[in-house]
């Protein structure tokens, strides 16, 4: 099946690093990737829509300028937390999807960033 | 997208079958029944989509109801390492995005 990969898979750095997370889908071309954050006991909140070759799509409350979304191909989006701070420690999740319509999401495996 | 209702929790005794419900009652004609699942601190794993007709794959079961207001994912044999969150999602077809819900919690008993 689809597959999604996500880099890297744990982050532990200083309050006011900026990370950087990469998310390939490794089978299939995505012009659509989607970034999700979780939070513990909660479920997974949509951040933004990232489309190839165009700017991202962000949901209400989510600061474009602190989460930057990059999809230079159809194979490669990445998320950079900029100047992060410890309320921005959580799970972070991408997803994307196959170019038929209709096809289910595929998810990597999450990044946890911790910023102590 | 549909608004979807689950039960948040769910125990099954590991080797019988679980049968998780969902309600979707505001279901349009165009929209899919989707089903995901969450093993804890790992991404959400696809298991199974369907319009109107049951579908089946090597996962499990998808059972959708012929007024289409709610469906039933069946995992035929439970495994330990079936625990996790399931999260029953309605959109439309095409390239909408998948939003989740609170989920079930399904636990395996051995």
């Amino acid at each position: 099946g689809a597959v999604v990969s996500q880099h890297p898979s744990r982050v532990i750095c200083k309050s006011g690093t900026s990370v950087k997370i990469e998310c390939r889908s490794l089978d299939f071309q995505a012009t659509t990737m989607f970034w999700y954050r979780q939070f513990p006991k909660q479920s997974l909140m949509l951040m933004a829509t990232s489309n190839e070759g165009s700017k991202a799509t962000y949901e209400q409350g989510v600061e474009k300028d602190k989460f930057l979304i990059n999809h230079a191909s159809l194979t490669l989006s990445t998320l950079t937390v900029t100047s992060a701070h410890p309320e921005d420690s959580s799970f972070y999740i991408c997803s994307a999807r196959e170019r038929t319509a209709n096809q289910p999401q595929h998810f990597g495996d999450g990044t946890r960033l911790s910023i102590l | 997208d549909a608004k979807t209702t689950q039960p948040p929790s769910m125990d099954c005794a590991e080797g019988r079958a679980a049968n998780l419900p969902c309600n979707h009652s505001t279901i349009s004609g165009n929209e899919y029944v989707y089903w995901y699942r969450q093993i804890h601190s790992q991404g959400p794993q696809y298991i199974i989509h369907g319009l109107k007709n049951n579908e089946t794959n090597e996962m499990a079961s998808l059972i959708i109801t012929e007024d289409r207001k709610s469906s039933t994912l069946i995992l035929p044999h439970a495994t330990l390492r079936d625990t996790a969150v399931y999260y029953c999602i309605v959109k439309a077809g095409g390239y909408q995005k998948v939003t989740f819900g609170i989920g079930t919690k399904l636990q395996v008993i051995p």
